[in-house]
């Protein structure tokens, strides 16, 4: 079964630097997401992606966050100037949207950062 | 806008014992809902999800939900809970028509005792 893929599966890092998260989503699907889970909270919505733009942005997602879809199978989140409070597990996820339709959010592993 | 409550951050249950897990939500437009399961160290699994139709909806792993509109629930159900089971249940909710952010819960850790 296709599966949403990410890289690397945990990821330390000191404070101000930047980091990459990578994200292989399901070949045939057209919508991408980044989501964060700080340790103990709930998950919360980063940014959606389609056709080479941003759809949609959390007040989370600030100057210091951008996604990219480098080719036609990355989708990358970078953070450029890490803070202690970026901390978190990030998941990618993507769907297949029909016209008129919604469509389920696969999701990915996980990236786990820590900034030191 | 969209939310979800879900009730109880940690339940417990035995193993065999019913398992119930709740989750009301609020949406001003027909929402379409979902539960994931998140085991230790791992990402987000999709239980089960209701968009339309049926409002009594199986997923993996013996688990159900049933959606009520008059109650603006959508609990998670399984009969006999087992050790397996032990995991973080997240209601998420979105809506219908093109892509839209899922919204979720903030989770409940289940517990299944022996």
């Amino acid at each position: 079964e296709p599966e949403v893929t990410q890289t690397p599966s945990h990821q330390v890092t000191q404070m101000g630097q930047e980091v990459i998260l990578r994200c292989v989503p399901i070949s045939n699907h057209l919508y991408f997401y980044w989501y964060r889970q700080i340790l103990g909270q709930k998950v919360e919505f980063l940014v959606s992606f389609y056709n080479n733009e941003i759809s949609e942005k959390s007040e989370i997602f600030d100057d210091q966050f951008s996604v990219e879809r480098p080719d036609g199978s990355n989708f990358t989140l970078k953070i450029r100037s890490t803070k202690l409070e970026d901390s978190a597990m990030y998941f990618c996820a993507s769907s297949l949207i029909l016209t008129g339709e919604t469509d389920t959010q696969y999701f990915g592993p996980g990236t786990r950062l820590t900034v030191l | 806008a969209q939310s979800v409550t879900q009730l109880g951050s940690h339940v417990s249950v035995s193993e065999g014992a019913l398992v119930l897990l709740r989750c009301n939500y609020s949406s001003s437009v027909p929402p379409y809902l979902f539960w994931y399961v998140q085991y230790p160290n791992q990402g987000l699994q999709l239980l089960l999800k209701y968009t339309t139709g049926a409002t009594l909806v199986k997923g993996i792993n013996g688990f159900e939900a049933e959606f009520k509109k008059s109650e603006t629930s959508f609990h998670l159900t399984k009969p006999s809970a087992h050790m397996s089971d032990a995991a973080e249940y997240f209601c998420a909710v979105t809506s219908s028509g093109g892509y839209q952010k899922v919204t979720f819960g903030t989770g409940t850790k289940l517990q299944v005792i022996p």
